[in-house]
């Protein structure tokens, strides 16, 4: 099974900076099969993220993946109000597909 | 557009099982999986297994193995999850999510069912 650990847990930015997500995984993630996903409170996850850097649709191109392997980062360019949440790596590229622990991201 | 709609809370006691339906509209049921996911209450989120609806097969995590069910119903668009030998730390919101059949991420969500398991 691949571990996905996440870091930081906690993120505390103001609104306009930039946040810098990680995700590393415990053995090599197979075709960047990597996604990233945001939650807010009381919601379902929202997929931001696919292929390690493919945007989704609707999403603001605030919002960036790369990496590849073992190490992927998720980019937040100038954070808006809305963009506090937490946020979860998963790889699909074996199974069990697995999610990292997730980073929240709090307003400072 | 691609909806996916889940039954309502259930509260259990110990040892019973649950099942949560979850259905799908605005897209071809059978061209896509269907995952169930966990979140136990202030913890992240655990995949539980997946069914591929055109062939019928499901696949499980180790850790549910022989303990979760999953099925579909090609005719009525929608896929089930069955968990047997409940105990408390089985209390969680439970989710459906679909996916492609390669690559496998999640653009649709469920909107989540709370399964309290307490005596």
């Amino acid at each position: 099974e691949i571990v996905l650990t996440q870091s930081p847990g906690t993120l505390s930015l103001s609104p306009g900076e930039r946040a810098t997500l990680s995700c590393r995984a415990s053995q090599s993630v197979s075709s960047s099969y990597l996604a990233w996903y945001q939650q807010k409170p009381g919601q379902a996850p929202n997929l931001l993220i696919y292929g390690a850097s493919s945007r989704a649709t609707g999403i603001p191109d605030r919002f960036s993946g790369s990496g590849s392997g073992t190490d992927f980062t998720l980019t937040i360019n100038k954070l808006e109000p809305e963009d506090f949440a937490v946020y979860y790596c998963q790889q699909y590229g074996s199974s069990p597909r697995t999610f990292g622990q997730g980073t929240k991201v709090e307003i400072k | 557009q691609v909806q996916l709609v889940q039954s309502g809370a259930e509260v259990k006691k110990p040892g019973s099982s649950v099942k949560v339906s979850c259905k799908a509209s605005g897209g071809t049921f059978s061209n896509y999986t269907i995952a169930w996911v966990r979140q136990a209450p202030g913890q992240g989120l655990e995949w539980m297994g997946r069914i591929i609806p055109i062939l019928g097969i499901a696949n499980y995590a180790q850790k549910f193995q022989g303990r979760v069910t999953i099925t579909a119903d090609k005719s009525t668009s929608t896929a089930y999850m069955e968990l047997s030998s409940l105990r408390s730390e089985d209390t969680a919101v439970y989710y459906c999510a679909r996916a492609g059949m390669v690559p496998e991420y999640f653009d649709y969500w469920g909107q989540g069912t709370l399964v309290t398991v307490s005596s």
